[in-house]
Order: C-alpha cells, then sequence, then structure tokens
C-alpha cells in the first residue's frame, strides 16, 4: 500500500531535550515536506525537500532541521524543542520535484507539546 | 505574502444539499490548486488539483473550479452525506515549491 508514515503519533516532551520525528514514503517520490498546523493559523511549511541532499526553507523553518539522506526518509529535528513549537506535525510527499503541479500524499500527523 | 481565506470557516447543512465552499488567494497569481479533506485525528487527502493549463476538474460528486483573473477557487459538492462531513483545504502555489494552506472550512452534513 502507497504511503506515507510518520513515527511517533503522538509525542510529550520537555523544553530542551532534542527529538527526532521520522518520516518514510513507500512510493519512490522526489519531494518531501514538513508542515506544522496550528488553530487560526493552517498549514505552514517549514522545510522542504526535491531530492537526497537536497532541502529547503519554507516559512517556518526556525528551530528545525531536517535531512535527505535516503529518498524514502525524511527526518524533522528538534535540537531544543520549545513550547511554542508545540503543534500538529504533517510529512508529505510528491512524485515530481515540482511538488504543486503534482497530487500530495500526507502522512497520518504526529502531535507534539513540549512542556 | 500569499494568503488564502476560506468561506465559510464553518458549515452544517441537511444531506441531500448541493453546497459551494469557497477559496481566494491575495495573490491572483495561482499555477495550481488543489483541495484537500481532513477527517478529525488523521491527515491531509487529496481530493482535486488543477494544474496550470486547467480551469476546473471533477470527480465523483465533486467540482472544483479556479478563475485565475481573480484568485478564487470553489469547491461544488453535490448531494451532500453525511460522510462528507470532514474540514476542507484549499492550497495555490504560484508555480514554484511552495503551497500555501488555508485555514479550511468545517463541514457538518446532518441526517
Amino acid at each position: 500500500e502507497a504511503q506515507v508514515t510518520q513515527n511517533p503519533r503522538y509525542l510529550i516532551t520537555v523544553t530542551g531535550k532534542k527529538l527526532t520525528v521520522t518520516c518514510s514514503q513507500n512510493m519512490n517520490h522526489e519531494y518531501m515536506s514538513w508542515y506544522r498546523q496550528d488553530p487560526g493559523l493552517g498549514l505552514r511549511q517549514i522545510y522542504y525537500s526535491m531530492n537526497v541532499e537536497v532541502t529547503d526553507k519554507g516559512d517556518v523553518p526556525e528551530g528545525y532541521k531536517v535531512s535527505r539522506k535516503e529518498k524514502r526518509n525524511f527526518p524533522l529535528i528538534l535540537e531544543s524543542p520549545s513550547p511554542n513549537q508545540t503543534s500538529l506535525y504533517f510529512c508529505a510527499s510528491s512524485s515530481r520535484i515540482l511538488a504543486t503541479a503534482d497530487t500530495q500524499y500526507f502522512g497520518p500527523g504526529t502531535r507534539l507539546t513540549v512542556l | 505574502k500569499q494568503e488564502v481565506t476560506q468561506i465559510p470557516a464553518a458549515l452544517s447543512v441537511p444531506e441531500g444539499e448541493n453546497l459551494v465552499l469557497n477559496c481566494s488567494f491575495t495573490d491572483s497569481a495561482i499555477y495550481n490548486l488543489q483541495w484537500f479533506r481532513q477527517d478529525p485525528g488523521k491527515g491531509l487527502t487529496s481530493l482535486l488539483l488543477i494544474q496550470s493549463s486547467q480551469r476546473e476538474q471533477t470527480s465523483g460528486r465533486l467540482n472544483a473550479s479556479l478563475d485565475k483573473s481573480s484568485g478564487r477557487s470553489t469547491l461544488y459538492i453535490a448531494a451532500s452525506q453525511p460522510g462528507d462531513s470532514a474540514t476542507y483545504l484549499c492550497a495555490g502555489s504560484g508555480g514554484g515549491n511552495k503551497l500555501t494552506f488555508g485555514t479550511g472550512t468545517q463541514l457538518k452534513v446532518e441526517l
């Protein structure tokens, strides 16, 4: 089954404790992206990647890091989480490099709470 | 900076009604537009994609159109069903690799 998976689905942590949210897709997609969703603000893009070792900032990259060492994986790293990073996070992938010209497939989301 | 407004923010209709959801962009230079559905506790599911050379797309009871001159899109749902209850999001692109999302319309279809 074609899908985007994220782990963990739920995470409660404390300020300053480094964490990684994993994202994996089994569709051999070129493009992957991370979004956060907050009430009243909609989805905002954090980082995206057009291919292995190629990443770029989205609208809200501060406080986040990403890496794309393999085509199928695109982890999101919070080196020192803060309470304002409490949010619902989504990973997405798309078959084309120009992601907006093709359907985006979303993972189920990771709900992160930073105390 | 591109901003996307979706109207209404919430909508409750009886089963069987035809309905229209609206989406407008502050920058009318929209290259591609997608409509998504989001169910509670789940990710987004793509419904329709209108690419640069198109003006509308249809899938089953859903029809989406894009007026590039005004930067407005509508999603038409025919003969609504309780299973259509969800949040509907539109997202547009100016041609690059960035999608800008609206905040969504929460739809409830009642029996």
